[in-house]
């Protein structure tokens, strides 16, 4: 079974841009969460979608959003740059479904904002 | 709100010594546990899991950890550590119910082993 997929592997962006990045679950999860990875925050959590709903929302501002698509492929958005969204950006997906439930996450995508 | 703390943010130990790493969460009822790892340069993946039953769990590569509900801890252990155990190790709790559910990581504990 693949794993979880993420594009693009690495980004420079500038403050003020925006930023969209992918993700791919594993096939047959239905569930996509997303976390900002920083030396100082650790792992924290953005927003998870299940079939295409956003279930689950951390403490972001609005300039973060998603989307999920009927093949469970999400989508992260991140509007008008700031230096302080330079991190890792990791997606897990799991089934969903079960209670409690595994996360299987990516590789990331390394976002640097200049 | 739930929240996760990690008191070791870099151990360094020497090839055979033994490992513990400490977690605390802050959450007054059911609470799933998780220990994650990242090696250098590689995804995060699952250690263990605590999900009920048996307090004391045992991972992958000869890692276990302890439920101790009376403390709200969730240490992470190893009886002789290795080279290759080089890696950060993530903390990470939820709580089950809502239909949803939502999972806090802590801030991660990076372990150097010096051959």
């Amino acid at each position: 079974k693949a794993g979880v997929t993420q594009t693009p592997r690495y980004l420079i962006k500038t403050r003020g841009q925006q930023v969209t990045l992918s993700c791919s679950p594993i096939s047959g999860h239905r569930s996509v969460s997303w976390y900002q990875q920083t030396p100082g925050q650790g792992l924290q959590f953005l927003f998870e979608y299940f079939s295409e709903t956003q279930r689950n929302k951390g403490n972001f501002p609005g300039r973060f959003s998603g989307r999920q698509f009927s093949n469970s492929r999400s989508e992260m958005n991140v509007s008008t740059l700031e230096l302080g969204d330079s991190a890792l950006y990791l997606c897990a997906s799991s089934t969903g479904q079960a209670t409690p439930y595994e996360q299987y996450f990516g590789p990331g995508t390394r976002l640097t904002v200049t | 709100a739930q929240s996760v703390s990690q008191h070791n943010h870099h151990v360094i130990l020497s090839e055979a010594a033994s490992l513990e790493l400490g977690c605390n969460y802050s959450y007054g009822g059911t609470v799933n546990l998780f220990w994650y790892v990242q090696y250098p340069g590689q995804h995060l993946q699952l250690l263990l899991k605590y999900f009920s039953g048996d307090p004391l769990v045992k991972g992958i590569k000869g890692f276990e950890a302890e439920f101790i509900k009376s403390k709200f801890s969730f240490n992470l252990r190893k009886p002789s550590v290795q080279w290759s155990d080089t890696a950060e190790y993530f903390c990470a709790v939820n709580a089950p119910g809502g239909g949803y559910q939502k999972v806090t990581f802590g801030i991660g504990t990076k372990l150097q082993v010096i051959p």
